[in-house]
């Protein structure tokens, strides 16, 4: 079955702390992952996707695919990180759909 | 560009009443997808269409719920006779034909029913 999980409801952290926002996926292909992020009254938007290797706002993520794990980091956490954080996967590269499957979320604290 | 518009940004509805939701995607855009978050959980994926067409609907539920975008006008998501278990965040998103959908999602900022 196609799952994302993302173990952590909450996650708080002082601001300048590192950052590890946890998601383990189960697909029996080869999907794509993404973060989606949604700050404070604000519509869900992208973070950052596997496939093209970036840093966004200073967060990365690595698929790993022995693990089935895409944790996203950054080393030095800032208070405008606070938000919820969404993993979620595509197999749009096998079915012709591109529906997401999404984890439940993980909101981040960042304490100043 | 205003981005994908969703309203009402709040509906109440009484029990066994009709919710329509409505849906405008970014202009040029002529992908839609429905999202639905219950309390506490994710977003679930319900239904992807393109003009005047369904072409995936394997999360919507069987009953009471229908979505059309047709060829002039927003895509409406549609729950007749609505229960107290419909009362969730519904997301629209939209991508333009050209790019493979999960990369060029923009999401609308959702419309929250709440059944009474």
């Amino acid at each position: 079955a196609q799952r994302v999980t993302q173990p952590e409801k909450l996650l708080s952290v002082f601001k300048g702390a590192p950052v590890e926002l946890k998601c383990n996926y189960s697909y029996s292909g080869s999907p794509e992952l993404f973060w989606y992020v949604q700050y404070s009254r604000q519509r869900l938007q992208l973070l950052l996707r596997h496939i093209s290797r970036e840093s966004i706002k200073g967060f990365t993520a690595d698929l790993n695919k022995g693990e089935t794990s895409f944790h996203l980091k950054k080393p030095f956490a800032q208070e405008e990180d606070s938000a919820m954080y969404y993993c979620a996967l595509s197999g749009a590269y096998f079915y012709n759909t591109d529906k997401l499957i999404f984890g439940t979320g993980t909101r981040l604290q960042v304490f100043p | 560009n205003a981005g994908v518009m969703q309203n009402p940004r709040h509906l109440v509805r009484r029990r066994g009443q009709e919710a329509r939701l409505r849906c405008s995607p970014v202009k040029g855009h002529s992908h839609v997808y429905w999202y639905r978050q219950l309390p506490e959980e994710g977003l679930k994926f319900m239904v992807y269409l393109q003009k005047e067409n369904i072409i995936d609907e394997s999360g919507m539920p069987k009953e009471r719920f229908s979505a059309e975008f047709p060829k002039e006008g927003p895509s409406i998501l549609r729950i007749q006779q609505v229960v107290r278990g419909d009362s969730a965040a519904y997301f629209c998103a939209s991508s333009p034909s050209t790019v493979t959908g999960a990369y060029g999602y923009t999401f609308g900022s959702g419309t929250r029913l709440t059944v009474v």
